[in-house]
């Protein structure tokens, strides 16, 4: 157990709806990064908050939002959906605004099914 | 463009031997290349890593090998155990990126009894 809680597990929805996706970082973890993989590719980095402020952003498209709560949750929402956007989203978190590979810990993935 | 590649989608290895995952890639200002172990319904978790002033890094029965020159890194299993079925991603990130990662597309390694 990581630590990062990622609600739902899983998820299906039709083409056109939007979603939300909820992270919990690790207790005192600052930084929250949502990820994407889709089938058979590597995972395609989207976000990352710091302590309530978008600190990186990556391939995340215009359809696609996050935010970082007070409290350090950060939600990913997904809308206009396409059927490309079935995917496992990781929420990761660590402690500080970077990482250097072994101090990020991820969720175990909100499975994304769009029909 | 995928900047970081592996090339084997799975490998499969008797129990005891040695298991080989490869990775290639092509951004030459990677400079920090890492390991991650993942099962089924479960995130990725750290294995090994490696900076590029090494060739090589060595963790119990994880061995991460660099060649800078061939931009390829390679993870040696020895000896494999059952345990060890999972799929393997190989990332790298670039100093001053923030220590963002680029992701490979994993390979599931099965370790046959």
């Amino acid at each position: 157990d990581s630590g990062v809680t990622q609600t739902p597990k899983h998820l299906i929805t039709a083409t056109g709806q939007r979603v939300t996706l909820r992270c919990s970082p690790r207790s005192g973890d600052l930084s929250v990064y949502w990820y994407q993989q889709s089938l058979d590719q590597g995972l395609q980095f989207l976000i990352q908050y710091y302590n309530g402020e978008e600190r990186a952003k990556g391939n995340i498209l215009e359809r696609f939002s996050a935010q970082q709560f007070p409290d350090l949750h950060s939600e990913l929402n997904l809308s206009s959906l396409e059927l490309g956007d079935s995917a496992l989203y990781f929420c990761a978190s660590s402690r500080t605004a970077g990482h250097d590979g072994n101090t990020i810990y991820f969720g175990e993935g909100s499975w994304l099914t769009v029909v | 463009d995928q900047q970081v590649k592996q090339n084997s989608p799975s490998l499969s290895v008797q129990e005891g031997r040695i298991s080989i995952l490869n990775c290639d890639y092509t951004n030459s200002m990677f400079d920090y290349f890492l390991w991650y172990k993942k099962y089924p319904a479960e995130g990725p978790t750290f294995l090994i890593s490696i900076s590029s002033i090494k060739d090589k890094n060595e963790d119990g029965r994880f061995t991460v090998f660099l060649n800078k020159s061939a931009k390829h890194l390679s993870l040696h299993i020895v000896p494999s155990q059952p345990g060890d079925s999972a799929v393997y991603f190989c990332a790298a990130s670039e100093k001053g990126s923030n220590y963002q990662l680029i992701w490979g597309a994993g390979t599931k390694l099965i370790i046959k009894p």
